[in-house]
């Protein structure tokens, strides 16, 4: 398995700011997923970064909105751009596990986000 | 749109008594994992399976893929407080894209 940490672990912002969430893994990893999640509710994919490409976005995310970076194996950033309070939520990124051939998936400890 | 439906969305039940949770869609998929979350965390791998019909046994958890890959099963034998929490099944899409659908959630409670 992987070990991810995210900073920050939360904040509070004000609306018309933006936030960068960091992520970093203590192994190199082809796939990164930044997902947004509601309290106690399940997980919505925002986009897919792989080192060296452009992030794919799912439906109703853009990269205007949610720019990304991957600069290499073990890190991610995630920005959360002209925050409004409808984007308090919590970020999660994940990884793929180790090259196993079986897909699965393991998880930093989330950003816990609120917009004032 | 893949979609995975988790049934019942809450639960509450007494520690000792067994529970199973439901993960379904119209959508084959080529792998399909189980988490549990709890508060102020990310969510934590418990079992990924691949074969259809497969089962796995994690001490008291037994999961279960369909024959078909479309649906699996979490049962918990004589559940306890520590098993509180949110479970989320994951499927991963079978072909064209390269993502996790997640399931739509159940939140557990046991009571001492």
């Amino acid at each position: 398995s992987a070990v991810i940490s995210q900073k920050p672990s939360r904040d509070i912002c004000q609306r018309g700011t933006s936030l960068t969430i960091q992520c970093q893994v203590d192994s190199q990893v082809t796939m990164m997923f930044w997902y947004r999640q509601q309290p106690g509710q399940s997980l919505t994919l925002i986009a897919t970064a792989n080192q060296g490409s452009e992030a794919t976005y799912e439906s109703g995310f853009v990269i205007d909105k949610f720019p990304i970076s991957r600069p290499n194996l073990t890190f991610s950033t995630l920005t959360v751009s002209n925050m409004s309070p409808e984007d308090s939520s919590i970020y999660l990124c994940s990884v793929d596990g180790p090259g196993t051939g079986i897909y699965e998936q393991y998880f930093g400890p989330g950003t816990r986000l609120t917009v004032t | 749109t893949q979609l995975l439906e988790q049934s019942p969305q809450f639960l509450s039940i007494q520690e000792g008594e067994n529970l199973t949770v439901y993960c379904n869609s119209s959508s084959v998929f080529s792998s399909l994992q189980w988490y549990r979350q709890e508060p102020g965390e990310g969510p934590v791998l418990l079992v990924t399976v691949v074969t259809g019909g497969e089962v796995k046994k994690l001490k008291r958890l037994t999961f279960q893929f369909g024959d078909a890959r479309k649906d699996s099963s979490l049962h918990i034998t004589a559940a306890q407080p520590g098993d509180t929490g949110l479970y989320l099944c994951a499927g991963y899409a079978a072909s064209g894209t390269y993502k996790y659908i997640f399931g739509t959630g159940t939140r557990l409670k046991v009571l001492a």
